[in-house]
């Protein structure tokens, strides 16, 4: 396991179309967070997970956005009825659970909404 | 809320320039500071880091000193190479449990180095 993976990379998507995001983090970090940003603009928190539990929502997470940890282990992050503001890239991260640890983070998912 | 602060950019400099990027933060308590990077095409690294007032984070020739009573953490690197190149982000990690280890972010520096 050589870090945090993202899939997919990149996602063209037409308004009103629901897309589903992946992340895997490093294998031993319990903590795992998502992350949006937008050009010009350095990243924004969206939710964090402990294990499965989700402990974490910003206000930016409207309830068209859902995350998931099921086991723990890898994270979906859906968007239904995707909406051009949605446009941004979506950044995963992981780290161990204890302190303020250092952060890993993957390449992160562009999303264009057409 | 928690907030960071960073100068405005871009900033274009010559190889072998020295380098300041300007981070100031509002945070209660003693919030842990760090700067990450980004490459083009990659995902954020870490680049240094500072938990407490005074300390002083240095990594591949950047440094940055942990200032409580400016609450400031600018970065610095005496001698740029056109490799430096990406986009710098200063951001804090809240004191306290409850912060989960999550991170506020600054909007980013853009670094361009010239040959």
């Amino acid at each position: 396991d050589t870090g945090v993976s993202q899939d997919p990379r990149h996602k063209i998507t037409k308004r009103g179309q629901n897309v589903t995001f992946r992340c895997d983090p490093i294998s031993e970090h319990n903590r795992l967070y998502w992350y949006r940003q937008t050009l010009g603009q350095g990243p924004e928190f969206l939710t964090y997970f402990q294990n499965e539990a989700q402990l974490e929502k910003s206000r930016l997470l409207s309830d068209r956005f859902s995350a998931e940890r099921p086991k723990g282990s890898f994270s979906t992050l859906e968007i239904q009825r995707t909406e051009q503001g949605d446009s941004a890239m979506y950044l995963c991260a992981s780290s161990l659970n204890w302190g303020n640890t250092e952060a890993f983070f993957g390449q992160g998912t562009r999303l264009t909404v057409v | 809320g928690d907030s960071v602060t960073q100068m405005e950019g871009p900033v274009t400099l010559s190889e072998e320039a020295f380098l300041t990027i300007n981070c100031t933060y509002t945070a209660t308590g003693y919030p842990s500071l760090f700067w990450y990077v980004q490459y083009p095409g990659e995902g954020l690294q870490l680049l240094l880091k500072a938990t407490k007032a005074d300390d002083k984070g240095s990594n591949k020739g950047f440094e940055a000193t942990y200032r409580k009573e400016t609450t400031s953490f600018h970065l610095e690197k005496g001698s740029v190479q056109v490799s430096d190149s990406a986009v710098y982000f200063c951001a804090l990690i809240r004191a306290g449990g409850t912060s989960y280890g999550k991170l506020t972010f600054g909007q980013g520096t853009i670094l361009t180095v010239h040959p």
